[in-house]
């Protein structure tokens, strides 16, 4: 079963404008990772934050985690149309090493 | 840069043929995952290796799904007889990972399997 819960499931916008994709979890967990996934190719990562982290930043890439509400947030700003992908939020539990993936949100970026 | 080689990208057979699919994990890597990923179940996790050992293959039909790491450049999925609910994409992911570790998994590409 799915460790992540991913909302929204898709997402329609505008390029320039940012995209908010949240993420909600049930266990204990060691970090949390959020992935890519073009359409047709593999998963590509994009960030990780550790359980003792709040707040991380890559280039246009915000994640933020709130280990009290088990959820966290990605945020893409100045979006362009090349982001359109999915992105699914992945685990790591206190007690292992495997990834357990959310369902996943579609973004689009429309031109 | 390194990447996750998996062959074939594509495979359509019949339903009761061996199919076997290959993974070459970046070199260096200690961990092999093997995942499915449909529509309705979204991604599973199958099996992995650490250090060539399986670690946990919970996710695998028994029956008719094996998975073995014959050498540190090569691991490989095999289903034997295949049946049309197989049909996904099945995607190698390798990584230098530990207990509780905090490092990224390297995705291949996948391949994407039909069975008829």
């Amino acid at each position: 079963s799915q460790q992540g819960e991913e909302d929204p499931q898709a997402l329609s916008i505008q390029e320039g404008e940012n995209a908010t994709m949240n993420c909600s979890y049930k266990t204990s967990i060691n970090n949390l990772q959020w992935y890519r996934q073009n359409s047709g190719r593999g998963l590509v990562h994009l960030i990780l934050i550790r359980s003792n982290e709040r707040e991380k930043h890559s280039g246009r890439l915000r994640v933020t985690l709130d280990t009290s509400k088990k959820s966290s947030s990605l945020l893409i700003t100045a979006s362009r149309a090349a982001d359109t992908a999915s992105y699914f939020c992945a685990t790591v539990a206190t007690s292992g090493s495997r990834l357990t993936f959310g369902e996943g949100t579609q973004l689009t970026v429309n031109p | 840069d390194a990447r996750v080689t998996q062959t074939p990208r594509h495979k359509v057979t019949e339903m009761g043929q061996e199919v076997t699919m290959r993974c070459q994990p970046i070199l260096g890597h200690n961990t092999v995952f093997w995942y499915r990923q449909t529509m309705m179940q979204g991604l599973e996790l199958l099996a992995y290796f650490r250090n060539r050992a399986p670690l946990d293959d919970s996710g695998m039909p028994k029956d008719r799904f094996s998975a073995e790491m014959p050498d540190a450049t090569l691991a490989t999925l095999k289903i034997q007889p295949s049946e049309p609910r197989d049909s996904a994409v099945y995607f190698c992911a390798s990584g230098l990972l530990w207990t509780g570790g905090s490092q990224p998994q390297h995705f291949g590409d996948g391949t994407r399997l039909s069975i008829l």
